[in-house]
């Protein structure tokens, strides 16, 4: 199996600001690798699949990037309604899913 | 538009058994690849097995933690995908999505489209 290691755990931010959410897989899974975002209460929406296509309708603010083990999700400019949790996911053989990355309001 | 919405979950014994369903609309049920994942509170996202299309063979795949005591099925006649939970654990609660597999290209795959969810507490 493919364990998927997310870095932070959790991150502190301002409107704004311009993040980054690491990804890395205990091998390589090429660029099999989607990134979601959550919100309190609700289900994961698809945000990035294929490590860097953006999903239709997600503002280009966000993006991904990486191959192999290492990948990352960085949003440009922090807007008040992307405060939520991430999570990434390989694709590559039976999913599995990084344990979130929490951001929040500074 | 593709609209998932599970029921059946509750309260439940450890050792207990509970059936979520999960209905589907909006696609060709019979060939689409389905999935449920999991949340316990507070914790992150955890896939819990799949079923593949008929076109594929309809077969089965399941997550180490629930193999052998969680059975995933679906009922094309009523475009409904079911998960059946034996020996159920207080490990075992969370919240259980039913969700679709999507896939870019033919190659790769990923979850667009997602149920509500639906609460299932193991406890005594």
């Amino acid at each position: 199996d493919v364990q998927m290691t997310q870095s932070p755990s959790s991150l502190s931010a301002s409107v704004g600001d311009r993040v980054t959410i690491t990804c890395r897989a205990s091998r390589s899974v090429s660029n099999y690798l989607n990134w979601y975002q959550q919100k309190p209460g609700k289900a994961p929406e698809l945000l990035i699949y294929a490590a860097s296509i953006l999903t239709s309708g997600v503002p280009s603010r966000f993006s991904g990037s990486g191959s192999g083990t290492d990948f990352s999700l960085t949003i440009s400019s922090l807007q008040p309604e992307d405060f939520a949790t991430y999570y990434c996911q390989q694709s590559f053989t039976t999913p599995a899913f990084g344990q979130g990355t929490r951001l929040e309001i500074k | 538009e593709v609209h998932l919405v599970e029921s059946g979950g509750g309260l439940v014994k450890p050792g207990g058994s509970l059936r979520l369903a999960c209905a589907a609309s909006g696609f060709s049920f019979d060939n689409a690849w389905m999935t449920w994942v999991r949340q316990a509170p507070g914790k992150g996202l955890e896939w819990v097995g799949r079923i593949k299309g008929n076109s594929d063979g309809g077969t089965t795949d399941y997550a180490a933690p629930v193999k052998g005591r969680f059975t995933i099925s679906k009922d094309d006649s009523r475009n409904t995908l079911y998960l059946q939970m034996n020996s159920l654990e207080t490990e075992d609660t969370a919240v259980y999505f039913c969700s679709k597999y999507d896939w870019n290209d033919g190659e790769h795959y990923y979850f667009q489209s997602w149920g509500q969810g639906t609460l299932v507490t193991v406890s005594s």
